[in-house]
């Protein structure tokens, strides 16, 4: 079973508009970390966020939020006011505690900003 | 600023070749991992290290060989390059627990022809 659903293939928004990208993630551990990568066209995946269970406060940096419930098992990202440079490929991920330092993969969500 | 480095960016191999793929970090990190990345598959694992000559199955192994005789160097081995393995490989590397973020190199482009 995938762990970590990210249902949105391709997403296409108007430069200035808002856009949140969709995380479910499937787990039974208690302590667990919530990832968001960004894979810019030229191919290198970059750290964006890592939270833990313990933590469900949601985290605001600059035009780039993100809102974990863990009622939902949902760590979604949110993209305000977006600009020609957001456009890449977003990558959720899970690790476990009890699972070793494997992470699971999203299968990502392609983002296209029009301007 | 950790780094990670792929030995190539674009590598075009023939069905049946022994191909290596390199990978060098320079952050003295204990865990390094190969994946692959195919449109709408997300990024699969191979395999994994933990440790030098340490290694553990990902989710897709078959076909694939790793080796890890120093710390920073974890290399990929297509025993018999086929087709089907014609993708994009990244390479990443972390420490310690699995609270710690991946770090990335840039990929190689590996066509099998």
């Amino acid at each position: 079973a995938q762990k970590v659903t990210q249902a949105q293939t391709e997403i296409s928004v108007v430069e200035k508009e808002d856009v949140t990208l969709d995380c479910v993630y499937e787990t039974r551990d208690t302590t667990y970390y919530l990832f968001w990568y960004k894979q810019p066209p030229s191919g290198e995946l970059v750290f964006l966020i890592r939270r833990n269970s313990f933590d469900e406060q949601n985290e605001i940096s600059g035009r780039y939020s993100w809102n974990f419930q863990k009622s939902t098992s949902s760590f979604n990202f949110t993209i305000t006011a977006s600009q020609v440079v957001d456009s890449a490929v977003y990558f959720c991920a899970l690790s476990e505690a009890n699972t070793g330092n494997q992470f699971y993969f999203g299968t990502g969500t392609s983002l296209t900003v029009i301007p | 600023d950790v780094k990670v480095t792929q030995s190539s960016r674009y590598l075009v191999k023939r069905t049946g070749e022994k191909v290596f793929l390199e990978c060098v970090q320079d952050m003295d990190h204990e865990n390094m991992f190969w994946y692959r990345q195919d449109p709408g598959l997300g990024l699969r694992l191979i395999y994994f290290s933990y440790d030098v000559k340490m290694k553990e199955k990902g989710d897709i192994p078959e076909g694939y060989s790793v080796s890890r005789e120093k710390k920073e160097r974890f290399s990929l081995i297509l025993e018999s390059a086929s087709t089907n393995q014609t993708s994009m490989y990244l390479c990443a590397s972390s420490s310690g627990s699995s609270y710690n973020e991946q770090f990335f190199g840039p990929g190689t482009r590996l066509t099998v022809l």
